[in-house]
Formats: structure tokens, C-alpha cells, sequence
């Protein structure tokens, strides 16, 4: 069975401020998928980023970075001088080779960026 | 335009009175899938299709039925709904493969009430 925790139920920050969301997964597959989805108050889901289980790269994309840690299972999601539109729930995803159908989700970081 | 589409969009309905939420995809992907978002509780799958005539149960099936007839289609039938079964729901699709390894794309959602 596969599994994604995201222990931050609610995070609120100001403005400018840096901010990390954590994901924490677990896997029996040696091939898998790691992801992040945003869900802005509108109810889209807009995809971030699809890692794989063989590239521990770090990435950054603008004011976003990801960090993957296969020793610690962790996929974790920064966003550096948040802005308000950054306000949205933040979902961690997994897929594994095994059963490359089946995807399973974080129950989701709601992320709340005052002014 | 590269779409997911659902409908109905928003539908309140009564218990036990036979709905099909409809799902068409315009990407000539492979594999679809059915999502339920509830408060607190992240995204659930509930059916996957790797290919036409190729359906599987995903984490939550009980009370829904699917068909893959055609490539871009994949309906959500709720044969006797229940108050249980109120949500939100997603319909996602991505190319041969399923989500290992592949982008999910997202249709807007499907917000589902059962009185």
C-alpha cells in the first residue's frame, strides 16, 4: 500500500515571507512518481511539478523550489516570498510502477497568505 | 484547447435517484480516472481506466459504476446515491501509462449533493 502524509493541516504567513510544505510518502515500489498539485479558492487543480523515484534533484521554478529526500521519504515544497496568490490548498501525490494506475493524495496543506 | 470536461457542474439531487456525471476528454489519453475531494480528507480515487474496456477500483468504489466504451469517455454512474455521497467530484486523464510517469490533467470538478 502506498501512502502520503501531509502533517500541516493549515499554514498562515505574511506577505514576503518564505514558506515550506512538508510530504512525507511512503512506497513498497522502487519506481515512482512523486507530485505537487495547487487548488486555488476558484476549485481547479493545477499541476506543479512530477518528480521520479531516480532524480533527487532539487528544483526551482521562479518563486518555487522542491526538495526530494529518498532517505527520509520526503518531497518537500517551498514557495519563497509569498504573495497572496500563493493562497490555495497544496496537494503531495504519489504513483508507483506497480499498480502505475492507482494515485494516491495527501490530504492537503491549505496555505493562507495575508497581506 | 486541451480539456477535461465534466457535467454536470453543480447538481443537487435526491437519495436513491440514478445520476451519471459525464467525463469527455479531447487529448486522445489513454488513461481516465474518477476523484471524490471531501473536507479534510485530500483526494480519493475511486475508479481508474488504463485503456478502453479496462477498468479498475481504485480506494473508494463502493456505490459508484464506470464505463470506458470509447477512448474519450469515462461516466460516473451513482445508481442509488446516498447523503454519503455528497462531494466534489474530479475527472482526470493523462497519456498511456496512467499517472506513473505521465501529467494528470484535471477537469473543473463536479459538485455533487444528495438530499
Amino acid at each position: 500500500a502506498q501512502k502520503v502524509t501531509q502533517a500541516q493541516t493549515e499554514i498562515s504567513v505574511v506577505e514576503k515571507e518564505d514558506v515550506t510544505l512538508d510530504c512525507v510518502y511512503e512506497t513498497r515500489d522502487t519506481t515512482y512518481y512523486l507530485f505537487w498539485y495547487k487548488q486555488p479558492p476558484s476549485g481547479e487543480l493545477v499541476f506543479l511539478i512530477r518528480r521520479n523515484s531516480f532524480d533527487e534533484q532539487n528544483e526551482i521554478s521562479g518563486r518555487y523550489s522542491w526538495n526530494f529526500q529518498k532517505s527520509t521519504s520526503s518531497f518537500n515544497f517551498t514557495i519563497t516570498a509569498s504573495q497572496v496568490v500563493d493562497s490555495a490548498v497544496y496537494f503531495c501525490a504519489l504513483s508507483g510502477n506497480t499498480n502505475a494506475g492507482k494515485s494516491t493524495f495527501g490530504d492537503g496543506t491549505t496555505l493562507t497568505v495575508k497581506p | 484547447e486541451a480539456q477535461v470536461t465534466q457535467n454536470p457542474r453543480y447538481l443537487i439531487t435526491v437519495t436513491g435517484k440514478k445520476l451519471t456525471v459525464t467525463c469527455s476528454q479531447n487529448m486522445n489519453h489513454e488513461y481516465m480516472s474518477w476523484y471524490r475531494q471531501d473536507p479534510g480528507l485530500g483526494l480519493r480515487q475511486i475508479y481508474y481506466s488504463m485503456n478502453v474496456e479496462v477498468t479498475d477500483k481504485g480506494d473508494v468504489p463502493e456505490g459508484y459504476k464506470v464505463s470506458r466504451k470509447e477512448k474519450r469517455n469515462f461516466p460516473l454512474i451513482l445508481e442509488s446515491p446516498s447523503p454519503n455521497q455528497t462531494s466534489l467530484y474530479f475527472c482526470a486523464s493523462s497519456p498511456l501509462g496512467g499517472p506513473a510517469g505521465n501529467t494528470i490533467y484535471f477537469g473543473e470538478g463536479s459538485w455533487l449533493t444528495v438530499v
